[in-house]
């Protein structure tokens, strides 16, 4: 049974252009959650996706924005790009009626991002 | 809104002995869950041991568990005969519970973490 991947696993951009970042969740989910998590820091959450649309969002501006397919894998995408981007972005999958119990979620190992 | 500390930058302790993680929380909200998560050098979040504020006994996960103090608002993770296995960043988390219909979002509020290193 797969786990949450991701990818790229790696990438590097220049300031001002744009990434997309991709996540399948795992097997049974259906809840996709994206954290950004800067070097020595804890991850913050950016937004979730549930039944293709934006359930919730985090403190983050407009330039960051997502995608929730049927099949409910995600996509991140992040326009004009600044230095302080440069982050680890984990993506967490949930079960949605699993998260009022435990709330457990699956992440997977992330995309780290560094911008020029 | 949700806030975790986490005061210790990084800890060290022998392998076979046990160590304490401090974490403390604030939360206005009257339901939460309360998480820990190990991050190894590779990136993932590893799911360690959950407790809702609810329960009425600390939560165990093998050589885990979870010093719940409520009134003091904290919650440590305590690990037993540490491993060398076990040299990772470790964060503790808050999750609102009390969304209405028994269905909440999700959302995460990590703390800053914590570097344990385990000695030989």
């Amino acid at each position: 049974d797969a786990g949450v991947t991701q990818s790229p696993t790696h990438l590097i951009k220049t300031r001002g252009q744009q990434v997309t970042l991709r996540c399948s969740p795992k097997s049974g989910h259906d809840t996709v959650s994206w954290y950004q998590q800067a070097l020595g820091q804890g991850p913050q959450f950016i937004f979730q996706y549930y039944e293709e649309e934006e359930r919730q969002r985090g403190n983050f501006p407009d330039r960051f924005s997502g995608h929730q397919f049927p099949n409910y894998s995600s996509e991140l995408n992040v326009n004009a790009l600044l230095l302080g981007d440069s982050a680890l972005y984990l993506c967490a999958s949930s079960w949605d009626r699993g998260l009022k119990n435990t709330g457990e979620l699956f992440f997977g190992e992330g995309s780290r991002l560094t911008v020029l | 809104a949700q806030k975790i500390t986490q005061t210790q930058p990084g800890m060290f302790v022998q392998e076979k002995e046990a160590v304490t993680l401090d974490c403390t929380y604030d939360t206005s909200d009257p339901s939460y869950g309360l998480f820990w998560y190990k991050q190894p050098s590779s990136g993932e979040m590893i799911f360690l041991i959950y407790q809702g504020s609810y329960d009425q006994q600390n939560a165990t996960e093998g050589r885990y568990s979870l010093n719940f103090q409520k009134a003091r608002k904290s919650a440590n993770l305590v690990i037993s005969a540490s491993h060398l296995g076990d040299s990772a960043m470790y964060f503790c988390a808050m999750r609102d519970l009390a969304n209405a219909g028994g269905t909440s979002y999700g959302k995460l509020t990590f703390g800053q973490g914590t570097i344990l290193t385990v000695h030989p």
